[in-house]
C-alpha cells in the first residue's frame, strides 16, 4: 500500500460508545495530523504530531484523545461524543511539521453520532 | 482574526475556462496552497505559490498577488472530472495552515 490509509471509512456510534479511528502512512513522513471537516466549513486542525510527539492540540474537547505510537501510525480515540461531532475526520501527513511541503491526506472516516 | 474567503459554489460548462478566487487576511504569509477534493475522496495537492505571479501546470494555473492578498485558480478546457471542491489555504507566519471553506465546482455538459 502507498499513501495515507484510514480505517474505518464509515462509523456510526451512540453517545455512550467508545471507538477509535486509525491512520497509517507509508510515505516515511515525520509529521501527522488530524483534521475535522464539516459541510461548508474550513478544515479544522485538531492535533499535530511531529516525530511521535504531540506539538499541537487545538483546544479540542477531551472526548477526543489522540495516540501516536510511532511515526507511521496515528489513532483518534472517541468516547462520549455529541451529535455535533458528526463529521468527516481526515488524517494527513507531511515530511516535516511547519514546512512548506504539501500535505498528503487519507480519504477520511465519516463519523455519525446518534 | 485570520480569514480566507472563496465562493461557496460555481458552475461552468465542459470545455470552458473557470477562475476560482481566494482572498486572505492572515498574520504573515509563507505561501498559498490549492487542493482538489472530489466527493468522498481525500484532498489532493494542486499548487503552491509563494512569490507573485502565475504558475502553470497543464490545464491548471494558480496566480498570487501578495500585496492584494489575492489568489486565483484557473482551470482551462474543463472536463467533467474537474467537478470537485477546491480548497484554498494560506500558511501564516507561524507556519500554520489557514483554510478556506472550499469552492464546489459543478461542470455541466
Amino acid at each position: 500500500e502507498t499513501g495515507v490509509t484510514q480505517t474505518p471509512r464509515h462509523l456510526v456510534m451512540g453517545m455512550t460508545n467508545k471507538k477509535s479511528l486509525k491512520c497509517e502512512q507509508h510515505l516515511g513522513h515525520n509529521a501527522m495530523y488530524w483534521y475535522k471537516q464539516s459541510a461548508k466549513k474550513p478544515l479544522e486542525l485538531m492535533f499535530v504530531y511531529n516525530f511521535k510527539e504531540q506539538t499541537e492540540n487545538n483546544s479540542v474537547p477531551s472526548r477526543f484523545s489522540p495516540e501516536c505510537p510511532n511515526s507511521s501510525h496515528l489513532f483518534l480515540h472517541l468516547h462520549t461524543l455529541q451529535p455535533e461531532d458528526s463529521a468527516l475526520y481526515l488524517c494527513a501527513s507531511s515530511q516535516d511539521e511547519g514546512g512548506t511541503g504539501e500535505l498528503f491526506f487519507g480519504e477520511g472516516s465519516r463519523l455519525t453520532v446518534l | 482574526g485570520q480569514n480566507i474567503d472563496q465562493p461557496t459554489e460555481m458552475t461552468a460548462t465542459e470545455g470552458a475556462i473557470v477562475q476560482i478566487n481566494c482572498t486572505y487576511q492572515t498574520s504573515g504569509f509563507n505561501g498559498l496552497f490549492w487542493y482538489q477534493q472530489h466527493a468522498g475522496e481525500a484532498p489532493t495537492f494542486l499548487s503552491y505559490n509563494v512569490l507573485d505571479g502565475l504558475e502553470e501546470k497543464g490545464r491548471f494555473s494558480s496566480f498570487l498577488s501578495r500585496s492584494k492578498g489575492y489568489s486565483y485558480l484557473l482551470l482551462k478546457e474543463l472536463q467533467m472530472k474537474d467537478s470537485a471542491s477546491y480548497l484554498c489555504a494560506v500558511m501564516d507566519s507561524n507556519y500554520q495552515l489557514i483554510w478556506g471553506a472550499g469552492t464546489k465546482l459543478i461542470i455541466k455538459p
